[in-house]
């Protein structure tokens, strides 16, 4: 078992603030981390897949670095928009035979118009 | 096809009585993972397939729990004799061996009174 940890549980921020968060997990035996946002009655949707120490990764205005050595992943989301209401959600993966995902508790996310 | 699909999407039953979720995953896909979330958790593995073969099933998998995959392509998940403590999200997940990434479908939630 891989015990994966998120702050914060939740946030709030204003339209137009830029705001992050935080995954922290073992960072011996690192195969991958997953960060997912998952909207209320939506499927998880796959952000990131990072797997390099110093990994950087963008799509649109969120973005992800990794740092495998001491075990901790940040999530940044850039000018916050309403429809960036969700829960965000990071997951280590597995090495062993069923690379089944780790998930931490997620930080919910409020963006207020 | 679009994606990963679960039916149903809600299921209220009383406790005793025994239920049954199906997942579609993604048609190509030979890799199928079932998850539970629990109130204030994070999803948690229960089990996966590889084609028809169920591989690994978690420590959380009681016996009252069973899942096949008959034919390698849709998942069914039975719980039989439901208790309260089973009211939980319930969500699949499909990926291509090797590539790691994991589809989510929307999730059944299953409240148990």
């Amino acid at each position: 078992i891989l015990n994966v940890e998120q702050s914060p549980q939740s946030l709030h921020v204003q339209e137009g603030d830029s705001t992050n968060f935080t995954c922290s997990f073992p960072s011996s035996n690192f195969y991958a981390l997953h960060w997912y946002r998952w909207e209320t009655a939506k499927s998880p949707e796959a952000l990131f897949v990072m797997t390099l120490n110093g990994d950087e990764k963008k799509k649109g205005r969120i973005s992800a670095t990794l740092n495998t050595k001491e075990g901790y992943s940040y999530l940044y989301i850039k000018g916050s928009q309403p429809e960036d209401s969700a829960t965000y959600l990071c997951a280590q993966r597995d090495q062993t035979g069923a690379n089944n995902l780790f998930f931490g508790t997620g930080t919910r996310l409020t963006v207020i118009p | 096809d679009t994606g990963v699909s679960q039916d149903p999407r809600h299921k209220i039953t009383k406790r005793g009585q025994n239920v049954t979720f199906r997942c579609d995953p993604i048609s190509e896909h030979n890799r199928l993972y079932w998850y539970r979330q629990t109130l204030g958790q994070g999803p948690e593995f229960l089990t996966y397939f590889q084609n028809e073969a169920q591989l690994e099933k978690s420590r959380l998998l009681s016996d009252r729990f069973s899942a096949e995959r008959p034919k390698g392509s849709f998942s069914t998940l039975e719980i039989q004799r439901t208790e309260q403590g089973d009211s939980a999200m319930y969500l699949c997940a499909s990926s291509l061996q090797g590539a790691g990434e994991q589809f989510f479908g929307p999730g059944t939630r299953l409240t148990v009174l």
